[in-house]
C-alpha cells in the first residue's frame, strides 16, 4: 500500500498562535509533498509543492511567511500556520507521491485536518 | 492553464440508480486523469485513473473512459449504494508536471 499520515486530525487554538501539521510517508520514500487547502464545498487548492530537501515552492497568492513548510527527510513534511487568524480556519490536506520522475504515479493523501482558529 | 470543469451537484440518488458524473479537461499534451472520492471527514483517496487516450479505468464498479477527441472523462456506475455516498473529485495531471488540478467535486447522497 500507500498510506500516508497526517497528525493531528483536528485542531482548535486561540488567534495568534502557530500551529503545526505533520504529513508522514508510512510504507514509502516521498520525493515530493503536497499541501491543500480545502474550503467548505469548495474544491481542494494546491498551496506548495515541497521537495525533500529543498525549499517548496509556493503557489500565486500563498504567503510563504504564514505558511511554512519543511520537508526534511523523504518520509516527513511539516507545515506551520504561524500566527494564526480565524480566516485561516479550514480543512489542510495533504499528499505525497512515491517518485515525481514517474508521472503516472497517483498522489496518495492524507485524511486531513481541520484547523479551528478562535 | 489547465482546468478541470465538473458537474458539481449536489446530487441524490435512490440505491440501485445509475450515475454518471460528467468531467470534461483542458490541457496542454496528454494529461493523466484520474477520479478521486472523498468519504464524510476523510481525505482523499484514489478511485481510478487512465493515462492515455482510449484507457478505461475501474475500480469498485465504477468506470471512465480516457477521450481525447471530446476532452472527457465521465465517471459511471450502474447500480450505487448507499455506501458510495461522497463527494467525487475529477482530476488532472499534465505530462511531466507533478501537479493535480481538481474540479470543483460533486457531492453525492445515495437513500436507502
Amino acid at each position: 500500500g500507500a498510506v500516508v499520515s497526517q497528525h493531528p486530525s483536528w485542531v482548535i487554538c486561540k488567534s495568534g498562535t502557530s500551529v503545526k501539521i505533520e504529513c508522514r510517508s508510512l510504507d514509502f520514500q516521498a520525493t515530493t509533498m503536497f499541501w491543500y487547502r480545502q474550503f467548505p464545498k469548495q474544491s481542494l487548492m494546491l498551496m506548495a509543492t515541497s521537495n525533500e530537501g529543498s525549499k517548496a515552492t509556493y503557489e500565486q497568492g500563498v504567503e510563504k511567511d504564514k505558511f511554512l513548510i519543511n520537508h526534511a527527510s523523504l518520509t516527513l513534511s511539516t507545515l506551520t500556520v504561524t500566527s494564526a487568524h480565524p480566516e485561516d480556519s479550514s480543512f489542510y490536506i495533504c499528499s505525497a507521491t512515491k517518485t515525481w520522475t514517474d508521472s503516472n504515479q497517483p498522489q496518495h493523501f492524507g485524511d486531513g485536518t481541520r484547523l479551528s482558529i478562535l | 492553464g489547465d482546468s478541470v470543469t465538473q458537474m458539481e451537484g449536489p446530487v441524490t440518488l435512490s440505491e440501485e440508480a445509475c450515475l454518471t458524473i460528467n468531467c470534461t479537461y483542458t490541457a496542454t499534451g496528454y494529461p493523466s486523469l484520474f477520479w478521486y472520492v472523498q468519504y464524510p471527514g476523510e481525505g482523499l483517496q484514489l478511485l481510478l485513473k487512465a493515462t492515455k487516450a482510449d484507457d478505461k479505468g475501474s475500480n469498485k464498479g465504477f468506470e471512465a473512459t480516457y477521450r481525447k477527441e471530446t476532452t472527457s472523462f465521465h465517471l459511471e456506475k450502474g447500480s450505487v449504494q448507499v455506501s458510495d455516498s461522497a463527494v467525487y473529485f475529477c482530476a488532472l495531471r499534465s505530462g511531466g508536471s507533478e501537479k493535480l488540478v481538481f474540479g470543483k467535486g460533486m457531492k453525492l447522497t445515495v437513500n436507502p
